[in-house]
């Protein structure tokens, strides 16, 4: 069936340099997209949300890039720091009917200081 | 504003006993969701709730899983018999009709080991 997918199990990168985390989505009707962080021994957090009719959105020091061309989604965060490290998940609305999100299977990232 | 809460925090079982999670949403979200969170996954929808109505559970196994919300706030997740395939977080979700955002509000989650 169509899901959601990521490309990398696991993430390595030191301290102040950039991390790209991707994800894959194959549902052509999915129209909303939400990146969540999930801290050891916690529930996801919601760290940014992009819509269709859109191909980027920042926050505070991150980035979502959506190419429906490719039905890819990343998610860029500037200056990672040792807290950033946890289990990142992207999530779509596969078919915008209420708040029904389908999660991929996560990435680990690890900050090196 | 108090977040959303679970408990327990986590519950050790024996196979063929039951178990029951109880969450409590975020005050005023009519939406409540409950997932299931295997061990280096991401979560999956087991029943969502539209105030006390199961709108979708569609995945929840209902030959050992039964839940409710029975005034529209709180909710409980019952096993009965558990499994150990049932070894799993189990995460309550909320969040409000109507919102600027899809995003899902959630607990830290029941951790559940049967043995």
């Amino acid at each position: 069936g169509e899901s959601v997918g990521l490309h990398l199990p696991t993430l390595s990168v030191q301290e102040g340099d950039n991390s790209i985390i991707n994800c894959a989505y194959s549902n052509s009707a999915s129209d909303y997209f939400i990146w969540y962080k999930q801290e050891s021994g916690k529930g996801p957090q919601f760290i940014i949300d992009i819509r269709s009719n859109m191909d980027k959105r920042q926050g505070q020091r991150v980035t979502v890039l959506l190419n429906k061309t490719v039905k890819h989604l990343s998610l860029q965060i500037a200056a990672t720091q040792p807290g950033d490290s946890a289990v990142y998940f992207c999530a779509e609305n596969p078919d915008n009917a209420g708040n029904m999100l389908t999660f991929g299977g996560g990435t680990r990232l690890m900050v090196k200081p | 504003e108090a977040g959303v809460v679970q408990s327990p925090r986590y519950k050790i079982i024996e196979k063929k006993q039951p178990v029951a999670f109880w969450c409590n949403p975020i005050s005023g979200h009519n939406t409540l969701y409950w997932y299931r969170q295997n061990l280096g996954q991401g979560p999956e929808l087991l029943i969502r709730y539209e105030n006390e109505e199961a709108v979708d559970d569609s995945q929840l196994p209902k030959d050992r899983f039964s839940a409710e919300r029975l005034k529209g706030v709180d909710s409980t997740l019952k096993i009965q018999p558990a499994e150990l395939g049932d070894s799993a977080v189990y995460l309550c979700a909320s969040s409000p009709w109507l919102a600027d955002t899809g995003e899902l509000f959630f607990g830290e989650g029941s951790r559940l080991t049967v043995l």
